[in-house]
């Protein structure tokens, strides 16, 4: 079964600067893809990145990037100037690939909580 | 276009009673999915419905069951309830294309305590 560790509980930064939350997996399988969500305080889950194992260039987007080691099994998240809207939640995922019958089952890190200080 | 309504958004039961939390999915999404988030375990996946079948079940106690109606809509059921059932159970919706995965879109979920 695949599983995700998130090792930091809790990381904080200070506002317009640069944080990295990490994220490591395990998995016997080629394919798959990765994710980044962001839970805010008593707000729901959205999606920041996502990657696909295929793909050697790590995902973009706006200030958010990933690095992507898939020999190691790594894909860390850095957030670039960060904003106090930036404060919440952060948890890695892990999904298959659809397969027949398959699913879209994620199996989520335990969280890492971002505090930005102004 | 509306997100993925959840409700009730908070109850309280006692011991022993059941409970059933209702989704609503994004227009046009088949998949729907249920996560367990409590402080100690994290996310956990509850099962997935897709086209109103049981595509993926998680490790959870039969106590735990869920359906998926016609209009995509689904339902999760959770009997006998105990006091470690106290959490926050999220609904996800996606539309999944071509075998691609789809964006998983969560609800705002439904806080349960058991008391």
């Amino acid at each position: 079964a695949q599983t995700v560790t998130q090792s930091q509980p809790e990381m904080s930064v200070q506002e317009a600067e640069t944080v990295t939350l990490s994220c490591t997996y395990d998995t016997s399988e080629s394919d798959y893809y990765l994710f980044w969500y962001k839970q805010p305080p008593s707000r729901q889950m959205i999606l920041v990145i996502r990657q696909e194992a295929y793909k050697q260039q790590n995902a973009t987007e706006n200030r958010f990037s990933v690095n992507f080691q898939k020999a190691a099994k790594s894909f860390s998240l850095k957030i670039s100037d960060s904003q106090l809207g930036d404060a919440a939640m952060y948890f890695c995922a892990y999904r298959s690939p659809i397969t027949q019958g398959g699913s879209e089952k994620l199996v989520f890190g335990k969280g890492t909580k971002l505090t930005v200080n102004p | 276009k509306a997100g993925v309504t959840q409700t009730p958004r908070y109850l309280i039961k006692t011991r022993g009673q059941q409970v059933t939390l209702s989704c609503s999915p994004i227009s046009g999404h088949r998949s729907v999915s249920w996560y367990q988030q409590t402080p100690g375990q994290g996310l956990q996946f509850l099962f997935e419905y897709f086209s109103e079948t049981q595509r993926n079940k998680g490790n959870f106690p039969g106590r735990f069951s869920g359906r998926q109606f016609s209009n995509s809509r689904s339902e999760m059921n959770v009997s006998t309830l105990e006091l470690g059932d106290s959490a926050l159970y999220l609904c996800a919706s996606s539309f999944t294309t071509g075998g691609r995965t789809g964006e998983l879109f969560f609800g705002e979920g439904s806080r349960l305590t058991v008391l």
